[in-house]
């Protein structure tokens, strides 16, 4: 099973916003609204912060939102603040043979 | 409230094999599955594999298959991750992971750090 792909960074300003992409396949992105997206700060442990393509877990702010269409979700960060810069990470279900995978990550870096 | 807790950090040679356990407290053990994930230094997350605590069901990804062993010990509430002929490019943290559903991992172990060198 292929990584997904994203971009390798990302950037903008307080307050901007800024998106993410992942794009994968119809075997995994495209076929299942089962997509998640991990913030990792550096030396830490990732942190789920967008499930099921759109969802978040209690606490995660409502600045952070995910989308899909076809095979490439989204994640985006809105009024983006200091706190927001770090590595961020896509995954998603890709079938009952090999259940998970996880895009390359992106750092993302606020101006 | 929900904690993952793993072993510490290992030294092994090539070809050795390590074995890592994840504790689990706050949360009934059998009714998530356990995912192991690794990262190599500077590098992104691979998803290695699952367990199903309740029935010690597995799936593995295929880069791992007959190489990796997940387990479970029910009765103290801990997973296990066994990884056999190891390689300096095995050299990673590894992390356990509690999942609320397909690919949404919510409680993460802190890592355990094994590194591979002769």
């Amino acid at each position: 099973q292929s990584a997904l792909t994203q971009p390798p960074s990302a950037s903008g300003s307080p307050g901007q916003s800024v998106t993410i992409s992942c794009t994968g396949t119809s075997s995994d992105v495209g076929g299942y609204n089962y997509v998640s997206w991990y913030q990792q700060h550096p030396g830490k442990v990732p942190k789920l912060m967008i499930y099921d393509v759109s969802k978040r877990p209690s606490g995660v702010p409502d600045r952070f939102s995910g989308s899909k269409s076809g095979n490439t979700a989204s994640l985006t960060v809105s009024g983006l603040q200091a706190e927001d810069e770090a590595d961020y990470y896509c995954s998603s279900y890709a079938g009952s043979n090999s259940p998970m995978v996880f895009g390359g990550g992106t750092k993302l870096t606020v101006l | 409230q929900v904690q993952l807790v793993q072993s510490g950090a290992e030294v092994k040679k090539p070809g050795a094999s390590v074995k890592v356990s994840c504790k689990a407290s706050g949360y009934t053990f059998t009714g998530y599955y356990i995912h192991w994930v690794r990262q190599a230094p500077g590098q992104g997350l691979e998803w290695m594999g699952w367990i199903n605590p309740n029935t010690g069901g597995t799936k593995y990804a295929q880069k791992f298959q007959g190489r990796v062993t997940m387990t479970r010990d029910t009765s103290i509430s801990t997973a296990y991750m066994e990884l056999n002929w190891l390689r300096s490019d095995d050299t990673a943290v590894y992390y356990c992971a509690r999942s609320v559903g397909p690919a949404a991992l919510d409680y993460w172990g802190q890592g355990t750090l094994v590194a591979v060198s002769s």
